[in-house]
């Protein structure tokens, strides 16, 4: 059965600060993986999208990256702001094009 | 990205009564649907997937009989929570898919019962 694990569980950082967000699965049999935001009692929001083929994607100050055969994603998240303050999920698409969770990690960006 | 409107964003009502959540992939077709019950400070846990014209597919543990889905077309689908009761309280997501794609969430509905 599939198990994503994130870490930390939740971060505190000062404002401007680079910081990565780490994501683990322990089946390597997946189609793709995605980084989500989710605000307090609010959706998800897609962020990036990484295709099992791939290695990494980028979008503005985030960067992705994938190495399928160790179960490992990180999310890079360059020159942080109050504004990026979230919960951050990965989720792993695997047979059944089901996704399956990590429990998230709680941003707080300070200014 | 693509947009899933999720109705109502707000529900309270009676318990033994029964609530409709309506799901909609705006500029997409989606071929699946899935529903998502999120706890208090968790995960968002499985709870049936739902795809066009047959009839849903349920995680162990979730009561068919309580969480009606119907995906009539391929741009909506519906959870509907029959006889809730408080313990249904909970805050619920939607989201579609095209195929093995790309997934993108409705807003959620926090639904409480009183």
């Amino acid at each position: 059965k599939q198990e994503v694990t994130q870490i930390p569980a939740a971060l505190s950082v000062p404002e401007g600060e680079n910081l990565v967000l780490n994501c683990s699965f322990t089946d390597s049999a997946i189609y793709n993986l995605q980084w989500f935001r989710q605000d307090p009692g609010k959706g998800l929001t897609s962020l990036l999208l990484i295709q099992s083929s791939q290695r990494e994607q980028t979008s503005g100050r985030l960067n992705a990256s994938l190495d399928k055969s160790s179960g490992r994603s990180t999310l890079y998240i360059a020159a942080s702001q109050p504004g990026d303050s979230a919960t951050y999920l990965c989720a792993v698409m695997e047979y059944g094009n089901k996704l399956v969770f990590g429990a998230g990690t709680i941003l707080r960006v300070k200014s | 990205g693509a947009v899933v409107s999720q109705h109502p964003s707000r529900v309270i009502c009676k318990s033994g009564t029964s609530v409709k959540i309506e799901c909609r992939s705006l500029d997409f077709q989606a071929t699946t649907m899935f529903w998502y019950r999120q706890f208090p400070k968790q995960s968002l846990m499985l709870m049936a997937t739902s795809n066009e014209g047959s009839k849903a597919t349920y995680e162990q543990g979730v009561e068919k009989d309580k969480f009606l889905i119907n995906h009539a077309s391929l741009t909506l689908s519906t959870l509907t929570v029959t006889s809730a009761h408080p313990e249904d309280s909970s805050f619920y997501i939607c989201s579609a898919q095209a195929g093995r794609t790309e997934a993108f969430f409705g807003q959620g509905t926090r639904l409480t019962v009183v």
